[in-house]
């Protein structure tokens, strides 16, 4: 079965720039979607389609993807921005997420 | 505004069975696939199906393949999932998801617990 892998926890400064990445057997030909998930929330989709952000998602959010690599980037990381991350691969028959990585500011 | 709404969740023997629904209201349901997506409390999200906007193509986690049937009546503007077999691994909270136009999940509810002990 497919499978993502993310590392298990990050940790950065309040004003630092901070990367998650994702890794997968053929990620480059899927899309890459993150979200975001705090405590007792439900999830938040932050990125989509490797590197577009949807309305209402920060600008410090970006993602960019090269070869069968995913990655998250935070900009000037605020308290606000810690929490579980989680990537997903995207394409007409999958819907896998990775493991999660929990941000930690 | 769009709303997801999860019910249908309880304790479950081993072995048995729960239909949990998922009801959908602030957009045109039948313009959107659907999915449910589990969490074992404290762990991380398992996508379990998925199904396309007139439930003609439906998709499975190797889990949950020939145990779980994800379906939708859009003139109810209801997703459900039957689950047979249960095993306790199925223990999570689970929720419904709307797929967005563009790729990945716009909207989740807020899940619906599943228990499975004896």
């Amino acid at each position: 079965s497919y499978e993502l892998t993310q590392p298990p926890s990050v940790s950065v400064s309040p004003g630092q720039t901070t990367s998650i990445t994702c890794s997968g057997d053929n990620l480059g030909a899927k899309y890459a979607c993150w979200y975001q998930q705090k405590p007792g929330q439900s999830p938040v989709l932050v990125i989509y389609q490797d590197t577009e952000r949807p309305s209402g998602i920060p600008e410090r959010f970006s993602g960019s993807k090269s070869g069968n690599t995913a990655t998250l980037t935070i900009s000037g990381t605020q308290a606000m921005d810690e929490a579980d991350y989680y990537c997903q691969a995207w394409d007409i028959s999958t819907r896998v997420f990775g493991g999660g990585t929990k941000l930690t500011v | 505004e769009v709303q997801l709404v999860e019910s249908g969740g309880s304790v479950v023997r081993p072995g048995g069975s729960l239909r949990l629904s998922c009801a959908a209201s602030g957009f045109t349901f039948d313009n959107h696939g659907m999915s449910w997506v589990r969490q074992v409390p404290g762990k991380g999200l398992e996508w379990v199906a998925a199904i396309n906007w007139n439930g003609g193509s439906t998709g499975y986690a190797d889990s949950v393949r020939g145990r779980f049937t994800i379906s939708r009546d859009n003139a109810r503007n209801s997703l459900y999932v039957e689950m047979n077999s249960l095993r306790a691994e199925d223990t999570a909270l689970y929720h419904c998801a709307r797929d967005a136009l563009y790729g990945g999940y716009d909207y989740w509810g807020q899940g619906t617990l599943v228990t499975v002990s004896s």
